[in-house]
């Protein structure tokens, strides 16, 4: 099973809103990162949180992490139509990147 | 633009044929990762590489193999192809290796269709 799983697996918003998107992993982990994936295309960087670390902000996005539980989550503020997208965890275990199954974000306008 | 180039864009191939996909990192980059990205599996990662050297192996079949070149570009071969194979491969680069907190940069893909 994948080690990071994203909830929801689809977010429907509109213009404006926030979105908050969940990620669970199951062992320890040196970082987390969090990636964009437009339709088809390659995933873009947003984000890298240290495990020792428990809050990180850039620009509209915040990202928290709990190691206690296991879990991270993205917040994305004032959400734009070009913020639809999908959203996957990257959780680093033993020497490689295990990527959860992304939640699909959608901003109405 | 994220620096990292895949060539060829999309690939049609038959089942039984053996194809090679090809990664250009970033500049200064020295690692380079492989991943497969299919509707059923989620973003796989395959293998990686830093500066020539094979450092990290994921889900990848024995039917595939990679290499990274002292020019630090990286082929993925992938032999015997079976309908399943059919996916999205990505390459991604970094400066060092992730497990010393870099950020991975993706390349645009290569969507592989096997019929």
């Amino acid at each position: 099973s994948q080690q990071g799983e994203e909830d929801p697996q689809a977010l429907s918003i509109q213009e404006g809103e926030n979105a908050t998107m969940n990620c669970s992993y199951k062992t320890s982990i040196n970082n987390l990162q969090w990636y964009r994936q437009n339709s088809g295309r390659g995933l873009v960087h947003l984000i890298l949180i240290r495990s020792n670390e428990r809050e990180k902000h850039s620009g509209r996005l915040r990202v928290t992490l709990d190691t206690s539980k296991k879990s991270s989550s993205l917040l994305i503020t004032a959400s734009r139509a070009a913020d639809t997208a999908s959203y996957f965890c990257a959780t680093l275990g033993t020497y490689k990147y295990i990527f959860g199954t992304g939640t699909r974000l959608k901003v109405l306008a | 633009d994220s620096g990292v180039t895949q060539t060829p864009k999309h690939l049609i191939t038959a089942t039984g044929q053996r194809v090679t996909l090809r990664c250009s990192p970033r500049s200064g980059d020295l690692s380079v990762y492989w991943y497969q990205q299919s509707l059923d599996q989620g973003l796989q990662f395959l293998i990686q590489y830093y500066n020539g050297e094979e450092r990290a192996k994921g889900n990848i079949l024995e039917r595939f193999s990679a290499q990274q070149f002292p020019d630090l570009h990286s082929e993925l071969n992938l032999s015997s192809l079976e309908l399943g194979d059919s996916a999205l491969y990505f390459c991604a680069s970094s400066v060092g290796e992730v497990w010393e907190n870099n950020e991975q940069f993706f390349g645009p893909g290569t969507r592989l269709t096997v019929l």
